[in-house]
């Protein structure tokens, strides 16, 4: 059975750095034909992808969030890290990790295992 | 990027009777490898997303038969075709075939007249 749990701050302040990791199971992360997203919703917002990291751990980031994220993972504790500096209150969202997974094609898309998800409040 | 746009935003259905949403890519949907990479996602009050379709048309496990997507190129549409209470939330269109990034359009909201 496939799971992916977030976890990370509730609360953090304006300034300051978010540190967010993705625990995953019931697949590795150095499967070549897997990989993990993040991606975030704020409150009654739509969904807006952040971060993906690869197997061999080449990384994609948003195009107008990419000089505050870095992502990164630890293969044997079965973890991505995100994180995200300079945060603000408009960060304020729940942020989803989710599994990347090859299609026959050899293309990747985002699959049908994502995490419960993980309220973070920017706030002072 | 690509941009995504969804039609209606908010779609108040009776159960029962069919509901059908439409979406819209900012450029064509068509990969080189000829495949198109369009998801649809049902995030139900206070849950994860969760896929529906995957590739324009093609139902993921366990997803009722009542659902079923359509579409090429830039225009794309996901149909319930008798709408059950199960069904209120929203739902999202993605695009997976110019990523990244990958893009999400705003949603539409389904809820029980």
């Amino acid at each position: 059975q496939v799971t992916l749990k977030e976890s990370g701050p509730v609360l953090v302040k304006p300034t300051e750095t978010l540190t967010l990791t993705c625990t995953v199971s019931g697949f590795s992360l150095s499967n070549a034909r897997m990989g993990v997203s993040w991606i975030r919703q704020p409150p009654g917002k739509a969904l807006e992808w952040l971060a993906h990291i690869f197997s061999n751990d080449e990384k994609s980031y948003s195009t107008s969030l990419k000089s505050r994220l870095t992502i990164s993972k630890d293969t044997s504790k079965s973890q991505v890290v995100l994180t995200m500096t300079n945060m603000d209150p408009v960060d304020t969202a729940t942020y989803y990790c989710a599994r990347t997974l090859e299609y026959s094609s050899g293309w990747f898309g985002i699959d049908g295992n994502w995490g419960q998800g993980t309220l973070v409040t920017v706030s002072s | 990027d690509v941009v995504m746009t969804q039609s209606p935003l908010s779609l108040p259905v009776t159960l029962g009777q069919p509901a059908s949403i439409s979406c819209r890519s900012s450029q064509s949907l068509v990969h080189s490898d000829g495949n198109t990479y369009l998801n649809w996602f049902q995030q139900r009050p206070g849950q994860s997303p969760r896929r529906l379709i995957y590739k324009v048309s093609n139902r993921d496990s366990g997803v009722p038969d009542r659902f079923s997507g359509s579409g090429s190129g830039t225009d794309f549409t996901l149909k319930i075709s008798r709408v059950e209470a199960e069904d209120v939330g929203v739902y999202y269109c993605m695009q997976g075939t110019h990523w990244p990034p990958f893009t999400f359009g705003p949603g539409t909201k389904v809820d029980i007249k």
